[in-house]
């Protein structure tokens, strides 16, 4: 089974322009989750999707959104970058069970984005 | 808040010693939590799963226990080699579709 992909994997941008983050899961997992990771901060959740639907969003400001297809794929967008925004972008896919709750999560590669 | 908080930054341990590393949470109640490995310049690789109503988990060299009552995850590497060089991340479910993760502790093998 091929494993969680991202693209691009390094991305270059200038302050005040926006990027988009493409995602694809392992083939059967519908829950997508992504991440920002900092030297100083670690790992932050930005958000989850689950067919489709955004359940949770963590503490990022409005300028972060994403969405989910009806293939599971997903994008996330950064609207006006900032220096701040620099990070390692990471998303992850997980399987969720017929019982509900949450399993491990397989994680990408990771976009590199660096905003100058 | 909640918060969830790696004993170290840093640990050094010598080539078949084991490696111990702690994670600690508060306002949390958990229903499982998690233990990662991540490589520098990788994303973070799955290790162990642990849920509230067990007390310990085994894989290969790795040990994990996990102690709903003290809010802490111990985590072993026992006959540790350089190639466990990496660091380890802890992560809690929320309840929420929501994981939260430790900062980390980079573990230094030395041969």
């Amino acid at each position: 089974k091929a494993g969680v992909t991202q693209t691009p994997r390094y991305l270059i941008k200038t302050r005040g322009q926006q990027v988009t983050l493409s995602c694809s899961p392992i083939s059967g997992h519908r829950s997508v989750s992504w991440y920002q990771q900092t030297p100083g901060q670690g790992l932050q959740f930005l958000f989850e999707y689950f067919s489709e639907t955004q359940r949770n969003k963590g503490n990022f400001p409005g300028r972060f959104s994403g969405r989910q297809f009806s293939n599971s794929r997903s994008e996330m967008n950064v609207s006006t970058l900032e220096l701040g925004d620099s990070a390692l972008y990471l998303c992850a896919s997980s399987l969720e069970t017929s019982g509900g709750g949450y399993n491990e999560q397989f994680f990408g590669p990771g976009t590199r984005l660096t905003v100058l | 808040s909640q918060k969830i908080e790696q004993n170290s930054e840093a640990l050094n341990i010598q080539e078949g010693k084991t490696a111990t590393l702690t994670c600690n949470y508060t306002n949390y109640s958990p229903a499982y939590l998690q233990w990662y490995r991540q490589d520098p310049g990788r994303g973070p690789v799955f290790l162990l799963l642990i849920r509230e109503n067990e007390k310990e988990k085994r894989k290969e060299r790795l040990k994990v226990t996990f102690d709903t009552t003290l809010k802490q995850s111990l985590f072993h590497i026992t006959a540790s080699q350089p190639a466990d060089s990496a660091t380890y991340l802890c992560a809690l479910d929320t309840g929420g579709f929501k994981t939260i993760f430790g900062a980390g502790t980079r573990l230094f093998v030395k041969a």
